[in-house]
């Protein structure tokens, strides 16, 4: 594939229910990023994975929060029990490895009712 | 860890002027340092990058400077067009595939 791609490109879902959210990166890319951009905000790091392996937890705001990665390729982010504040637009972003520059998708617009 | 800073968070220009966006970084172990642009609705795009073994690069009418000592970076549009319009954001880290932390964007407005 060209980049990274990620779906749903949109989800609506009731406030408690849980969510899938997929990102697809780009082949070969062994590093894949998680972000949350709320509505006119900035870039909130969640959690990053290099490889099937993710080192750095420290941004998932609370253990209602989950991510994983097989196959060192498709990563899925679970959201539990959804709150209203969770609606955000879910990025995602890959790099090759040693240090190259990040790849964004178009990331998935998550809306709590 | 790292703290990026970035000003100023908007900022509007005639359409032919300069604009420019500084940020401030806290980690002198910091060594690459991207900047994206979003359009609305769409995905942050990598413009230009620069490292800490260069002071300066230019791509076109984009170009960025960093100081290391100062620990502040910083974009410079000449010629803005309309379609400069956009949210610049600037971000930093240190080596290897660690996070990239970004600051908090800047509107751009170019104004016909």
């Amino acid at each position: 594939g060209a980049g990274v791609s990620q779906s749903p490109s949109n989800k609506v879902t009731e406030k408690g229910k849980d969510v899938e959210l997929r990102c697809d990166p780009i082949s070969g890319h062994t590093a894949l990023y998680w972000y949350r951009q709320s509505l006119g905000q900035g870039l909130e790091f969640l959690i990053y994975f290099q490889g099937n392996s993710a080192p750095d937890k420290s941004g998932l705001p609370s253990d209602r929060f989950s991510a994983e990665r097989t196959g060192g390729s498709v990563s899925t982010l679970t959201i539990q029990r959804t709150q209203q504040e969770d609606s955000a637009v879910y990025l995602c972003a890959s790099s090759p490895l040693r240090a190259q520059p990040q790849h964004f998708g178009d990331g998935t617009r998550l809306s709590i009712l | 860890g790292e703290n990026v800073e970035q000003h100023p968070s908007t900022l509007s220009v005639q359409e032919g002027d300069s604009a420019v966006i500084k940020c401030t970084y806290s980690d002198s172990a910091s060594n690459y340092f991207p900047w994206y642009k979003q359009e609305l609705g769409k995905r942050p795009q990598l413009i230009i990058d620069i490292r800490s073994n260069v002071g300066e690069k230019k791509d076109q009418r984009i170009a960025v400077t960093l100081n290391k000592t100062a620990k502040h970076f910083s974009l410079h549009i000449t010629e803005t067009q309309h379609e400069d319009s956009a949210v610049y954001f600037c971000a930093a880290r240190d080596s290897g595939n660690t996070p990239l932390v970004f600051g908090k964007g800047t509107r751009l407005s170019v104004i016909a």
